[in-house]
């Protein structure tokens, strides 16, 4: 089956510690994204990528990093220097940027203490 | 950071009314507009992408509008059912930043 996966779907770490949260497609797309929802709001846009080795910050990339070392693959680290880091984060993909539309995956909810 | 409102926030409808909703975006620089449909515990799904003035979509009872000069976008359910009830979403992309914006949503709710 093609699709997103995400990992893990729940995740808890400590106050000042860095974590990746996985993402990875195998609908063979170039596009890959990485939103936060935070209660009340909408769907923000962290970071993009467009083909491999290159991406693109969102309005509200401040404390986190991506790689896209391969097409399949968008991880996204959550830094110590992120000062709201609990919230919903879901991954996308698409064919190509903004004109098609974007699958989701399932989401990995994080929280932090 | 650029505002797409969606309205009403949430709608509680029979089954069998039809209903309509609205996305208003920024006009200058759009690029494309998104619909999706988010149900409870699962991934949104897309209903619709359209990119110019007058688009017109439909897949199955629903259907959706566009018009890019004035910033708005219908979304409209033909005989809702209990499986239409879900949040709906709408997210318009903009060439400057190649940003992409969603909205709040709208939460619906199909009463059998």
């Amino acid at each position: 089956d093609g699709g997103i996966t995400q990992s893990p779907k729940y995740l808890f770490r400590k106050e000042g510690q860095n974590v990746t949260l996985s993402c990875e497609q195998n609908l063979n797309h170039d596009a890959m994204y990485w939103y936060r929802q935070d209660p009340g709001q909408g769907l923000r846009l962290i970071y993009y990528s467009q083909i491999v080795n290159d991406f693109q910050k969102g309005d509200i990339a401040e404390g986190y990093s991506v790689s896209r070392e391969k097409k399949e693959s968008f991880p996204l680290t959550v830094t110590s220097a992120q000062k709201n880091p609990t919230a919903f984060y879901l991954c996308a993909s698409s064919i190509n940027l903004w004109g098609y539309e974007q699958y989701f995956g399932p989401g990995t909810r994080l929280t932090v203490t | 950071i650029l505002n797409v409102e969606q309205s009403p926030q949430s709608l509680h409808v029979q089954e069998g009314d039809s209903t309509n909703f609205t996305c208003s975006f920024p006009s200058s620089n759009f690029y494309a507009l998104h619909w999706y449909r988010w149900e409870t515990a699962k991934s949104p799904e897309a209903l619709f992408v359209m990119t110019l003035n007058g688009d017109e979509k439909k897949k199955g009872r629903i259907s959706a509008t566009l018009n890019t000069k004035e910033g708005y976008s219908y979304l409209y359910i033909k005989g809702s059912q209990p499986e239409d009830s879900a949040t709906y979403l709408c997210a318009s992309g903009y060439y400057t930043g190649n940003q992409f914006y969603f909205g709040t949503g709208t939460s619906l709710t199909v009463i059998p």
